[in-house]
């Protein structure tokens, strides 16, 4: 079945680490997101990739960076700069720009003791 | 500042009765509205979207309206169901027209629907 995997599920790291989740998607989609949900607010936009090689920042890109190596592949890197990095992070793709919906993932809960 | 508002952060409804969720929205470039239900530790999965030339899209229970001129959506929900209790996000993506700009969704905060037996 055609999805979006996201791994792990449950993530725990402790302070100063850098952390990578993983998403993959085989919908042949385009563009890829990274989102970020805290208790109370909206998804919140980390990073978008509309094409292989290339990303943007989103709305609060600060302490995260990520790559687009292959088309399948978004992996998102928590660093030590990321001043409050527990949260849950979800991961979505679309087949490109416009008015099209958004796939998501089951999400990683990180929790940075 | 918002541009996508969900003013409510909770409804309680009654099971059988009609569940209605409003979203109000600032930028009058969007064209394209999406409802996303979400369980808690669980992705959103899409419900029901509509375009800024409709006034109403259905889709079995769930009938989405859009006023332009307020830019205002809601969603309707009829009969309720436990199953319907959940968080629900309204979300439009960057307007088709605005070039190399910005891409993704932007999300309003979210109503928490619970459904009573």
């Amino acid at each position: 079945d055609g999805g979006i995997t996201q791994s792990p599920k449950y993530l725990f790291r402790k302070e100063g680490q850098n952390v990578t989740l993983s998403c993959e998607q085989n919908l042949n989609h385009d563009a890829m997101y990274w989102y970020r949900q805290d208790p109370g607010q909206g998804l919140r936009l980390i990073y978008y990739s509309q094409i292989v090689n290339d990303f943007q920042k989103g709305d609060i890109a600060e302490g995260y960076s990520v790559s687009r190596e292959k088309k399948e592949s978004f992996p998102l890197t928590v660093t030590s700069a990321q001043k409050n990095p527990t949260a849950f992070y979800l991961c979505a793709s679309r087949i490109g720009r416009g008015n099209t919906e958004a796939f998501f993932g089951q999400g990683t809960r990180l929790t940075v003791v | 500042d918002q541009q996508v508002k969900q003013n409510s952060p909770s409804l309680s409804v009654q099971e059988g009765r009609i569940s209605i969720l409003n979203c109000d929205y600032t930028n009058s470039m969007f064209d394209y509205f999406l409802w996303y239900k979400k369980y808690p530790a669980e992705g959103p999965t899409f419900l029901i979207s509509i375009s800024s030339i409709k006034d109403k899209n259905e889709d079995g229970r769930f009938t989405v309206f859009l006023n332009k001129s307020a830019k205002h959506l809601s969603l309707h929900i009829v009969p309720s169901q436990p199953g319907d209790s959940a968080v629900y996000f309204c979300a439009a993506p960057a307007p088709t027209d605005s070039g190399g700009g910005a891409d993704g969704l932007t999300f309003g905060k979210g109503t928490h629907l619970i459904i009573q037996p």
